[in-house]
This record gives C-alpha cells, structure tokens and sequence, in this order.
C-alpha cells in the first residue's frame, strides 16, 4: 500500500548549523507533499509544501527538495534556531484521494 | 479566524466505554479529515468528509469506529466499545477544497485504561 519513510527519528544539530529531513514514498501517483511542524502540546502546522510540477522551493531558511524519479524530497532548514525545534512530519497525497500519507515524524532539538 | 477546534482535549476510560470526539472545522470548509496518531508513530488516515458525504472511510480500522457529520458542519468520531489499541491522540483538519491546505485541530488525547 501507500507508504512514506521517513528518517532520521532524531536530529540533534547545534544552532546555527543545517538540518536536513527525509522522506521516500511509494506512490508514484503522488503529486502534493506537505511539511509539518508539531511543537510540543501544539497542532501540526504547515511550513512548506510543494506540488510535483516543481523540483524546488524556498521560503526563507526552510526549503523543500523534490525528487520524482527516486520518489524522494526533503526539507532542509538553514541557520537553525532553539525554536526550530519541535517534531517534523513530512507527508505525501495524490489527487484521487487527497488524504495526506504521513511518515513517522523526525524530532529535531537545536541546542543553544 | 478562527483554526480547527476540537472537544474534548483530552479523555480517559475505561475499555468498553464508549467516547465520542468532536471537531469543528474551519467556516466555510466542507473537507474535513480525520486522522490518529497512535503509541509516537505515524499520523494515519481515518476518514474524509465533503459536505456531510463520506468520500473516503478506508482507514477506518473497524466497525467500532462511527464518524458523522450532519448538515455537513460539525463532525463526531465515536468508538464504541473503546478497546486499549484505540489509545492516540485523534487529530481533525479542515481545507477549503479538496487541493488546498489541511489544517489541522490540535487534537484529543485518548487514553482507554
């Protein structure tokens, strides 16, 4: 079935520095891949998302990477801030259905 | 505006109990989703709603779960008997169309002793 992966679990990166998420899917039918971010008791929010008709896109220190080929895209967060950190989940849906398909959630904490 | 509300928080019963969670969606957004995330795994899939039609049940992991939606407003997800499995936090998102952006409400944590 439609499945997304998702890695690493854990990100530990000291602010200032780069993170990088990523996140494979199996659905070549997939078009719309959204990222969220969860901070701790907080509702999932979106910060990017991008649709397949684009390889890349960019909004301030946060960019999303996509890869249709390989089925993979990613999320790349530059000069990392304490308040970056929080729980990152990326997600993958097609226009048949629409429902979002999450991977398993990266915990990213930027030390200070 | 105001975002995706959800009621209540949070809940603890007991299994067999029954519980019913309700959401409200964004105004004017007829799509409304329902989602669990259960024991820190991934978010999964319930159910979609447009209007007061079910376009999508098939994540619906059985027939203790009932989801509605009357008058196409309002939704409520009862699990009845509630068994230690459907433990998770019940998430509910809303968008304006079917393509656009899912908000999501901030959830209710289940807890079934």
């Amino acid at each position: 079935g439609e499945n997304v992966e998702q890695h690493p679990s854990t990100l530990s990166v000291q602010e200032g520095d780069s993170a990088v998420i990523k996140c494979t899917y199996s659905d070549s039918a997939s078009n719309y891949f959204p990222w969220y971010k969860q901070e701790l008791g907080k509702r999932p929010q979106l910060i990017i998302d991008i649709r397949s008709n684009v390889g890349e896109k960019k909004d301030q220190r946060i960019a999303v990477t996509l890869n249709k080929t390989a089925k993979h895209f990613s999320l790349h967060i530059t000069e990392t801030q304490p308040e970056d950190s929080a729980v990152y989940f990326c997600a993958a849906s097609k226009g048949s259905s629409y429902k979002l398909i999450f991977g398993s959630g990266t915990r990213l904490l930027v030390r200070p | 505006e105001a975002g995706v509300t959800q009621f209540p928080s949070h809940s603890v019963i007991e299994k067999g109990q029954t519980v019913t969670l309700r959401c409200d969606p964004i105004s004017g957004h007829d799509n409304l989703y329902w989602y669990r995330r259960v024991m820190g795994k991934e978010i999964k899939f319930l159910l979609h709603f447009v209007k007061e039609s079910k376009q999508d049940e098939s994540g619906m992991p059985n027939n203790r779960f009932l989801a509605e939606r009357t008058g196409g407003t309002y939704s409520t997800l009862k699990v009845q008997p509630a068994e230690l499995e459907d433990s998770g936090v019940y998430f509910c998102a809303s968008s304006q169309d079917f393509a656009s952006t899912q908000f999501f409400g901030p959830g209710t944590r289940l807890t079934v002793l």
